[in-house]
């Protein structure tokens, strides 16, 4: 079967740090390009990071840029997100998502999402 | 950053009924503009990418137009299963959404 699946959410105090990751399978993940999207509770969607199939092209949002690192390991079919200095702001679910083939940038087979919440 | 306005912010239509969503850029994307479906408790579902073209698996009654700045998704007679959450999103310049149209039965 195709499919994400997000896992490493849950809760954390501002400040501290979380790891998300991503397992992909039933499609050749090495030659996908990846992305990171959340969405806060209630609220719409905002686009975080992306990352090319060979690592060599790394994209973050301004609102995580410096705080948040994206990773892969192509060898297990998996994506990461390291995540540092977290904000209240940052509670959201997070989903993993895939680039379109054909036209990257569009997003064409998403995770189920994985919850965080920041709060002391 | 590239600003999606979406417009109206709920529309409430029967089944049957032809619905139209609005999308404007602040400033042009050409044609880089896709269209996103989201239910209550799910993750989004890709409809429409490069402003017209459908994606796998997508009914025929979704179709989407416009370039440069404005946008619009079409759903020809709505069926029980649209009513959700629709979001507008470019890749022109890094990538945005918009705030989303909540599409709910009338």
């Amino acid at each position: 079967e195709v499919q994400l699946v997000e896992s490493g959410g849950g809760l954390v105090q501002p400040g501290g740090s979380l790891r998300l990751s991503c397992a992909a399978s039933g499609f050749s993940f090495s030659t996908s390009s990846m992305n990171w999207v959340r969405q806060a509770p209630g609220k719409g969607l905002e686009w975080l990071s992306y990352i090319t199939s060979t690592s060599t092209t790394l994209y973050y949002a301004d609102s995580v840029k410096g705080r948040f690192t994206v990773s892969r390991d192509n060898a297990k079919n998996s994506l990461s997100l390291q995540m540092n200095d977290l904000r209240d702001e940052d509670t959201a679910v997070y989903y993993c998502a895939r680039g379109l083939e054909w036209s990257d940038g569009f997003f064409d087979l998403w995770g189920q999402g994985t919850l965080v919440t920041v709060s002391s | 950053e590239i600003v999606l306005t979406q417009s109206p912010a709920t529309l409430s239509l029967s089944p049957g009924e032809r619905a139209t969503l609005s999308c404007r850029a602040s400033q042009s994307v050409s044609s880089y503009v896709a269209w996103y479906q989201q239910k209550p408790g799910q993750a989004p579902r890709l409809l429409i990418y490069e402003a017209t073209y459908r994606a796998t698996g997508i009914p025929g009654r979704f179709s989407g137009s416009g370039s440069g700045t404005d946008f619009t998704l079409t759903i020809s007679s709505l069926e029980p299963e649209d009513f959700a959450v629709y979001y507008c999103q470019q890749r022109f310049k890094r990538q945005t959404f918009g705030q989303g149209t909540k599409l709910e039965i009338k």
